[in-house]
């Protein structure tokens, strides 16, 4: 398996806090990727970056937000957690340099819970 | 705007037959990559395999091989001697210049024992 790790795994938490989701990877790729999937459903790009200080939002809209200080650490924060956010968040990242060719890794999820 | 559909949402098939996943999808783009990437439950997503789009043969992974037909914009995934092990969400997924994988729906397959 890939060396993206994410944490938590699973959290359970109340209205209005203020959560981030770790997600680290050891392999220096360059690209890294922010989904939202509910169970058993497709993939929603939330956020991506290509590089240290770089982000951008994804296709769906989200009122997430993400940092890219370091290389290998992309976390995610939302500022107060609603039940909406309630799903699953996968973080995956991708090498540099050439586009099409490398292999996109997947992390092992991050599965919240607001209540 | 690149698009990827998945027309079945599920599929069963016993343990030991071949299944066949299909994916469509559409781009302006001449060479791109195509791939075939499965969720296990409460697992970690992994890539099954992929395909070039400039190169006529279809990849092979040791069971799992694809029928990659260009023209049609057709990139379905056979899966022969299915296990159970093989249970599990696949995704296809299509990457062009913009860097970004777009996904289909999914396919949710079952193996029965």
């Amino acid at each position: 398996e890939a060396d993206i790790y994410q944490t938590p795994r699973y959290l359970v938490i109340g209205t209005g806090k203020k959560i981030t989701l770790e997600c680290s990877q050891t392999m220096g790729h360059d690209k890294m990727y922010w989904y939202q999937q509910d169970p058993g459903m497709e993939l929603h790009l939330i956020h991506y970056s290509y590089g240290v200080n770089s982000t951008e939002k994804g296709d769906l809209s989200s009122e997430s937000t993400v940092s890219r200080i370091r290389t290998e650490h992309f976390p995610l924060t939302l500022e107060s957690a609603r039940p909406s956010h309630t799903s699953q968040y996968l973080c995956a990242s991708r090498p540099g340099g050439v586009p099409y060719t490398d292999t996109q890794y997947f992390g092992p999820g991050t599965r919240l819970t607001v209540l | 705007a690149q698009t990827v559909t998945q027309s079945q949402p599920e599929m069963s098939v016993q343990e030991a037959e071949t299944v066949t996943l299909s994916c469509t999808y559409d781009t302006s783009e001449s060479n791109y990559y195509l791939f075939w990437y499965k969720q296990p439950p409460s697992r970690q997503m992994i890539l099954v395999i992929r395909q070039e789009a400039y190169k006529q043969q279809n990849a092979t992974e040791n069971r799992f091989s694809v029928n990659f037909q260009k023209a049609a914009k057709s990139f379905s995934l056979k899966i022969s001697d299915s296990q159970l092990g093989d249970t599990a969400m696949y995704f296809c997924a299509l990457i062009q210049g913009a860097q970004k994988l777009v996904f289909g729906q999914g396919t949710r397959l079952t193996i029965n024992p």
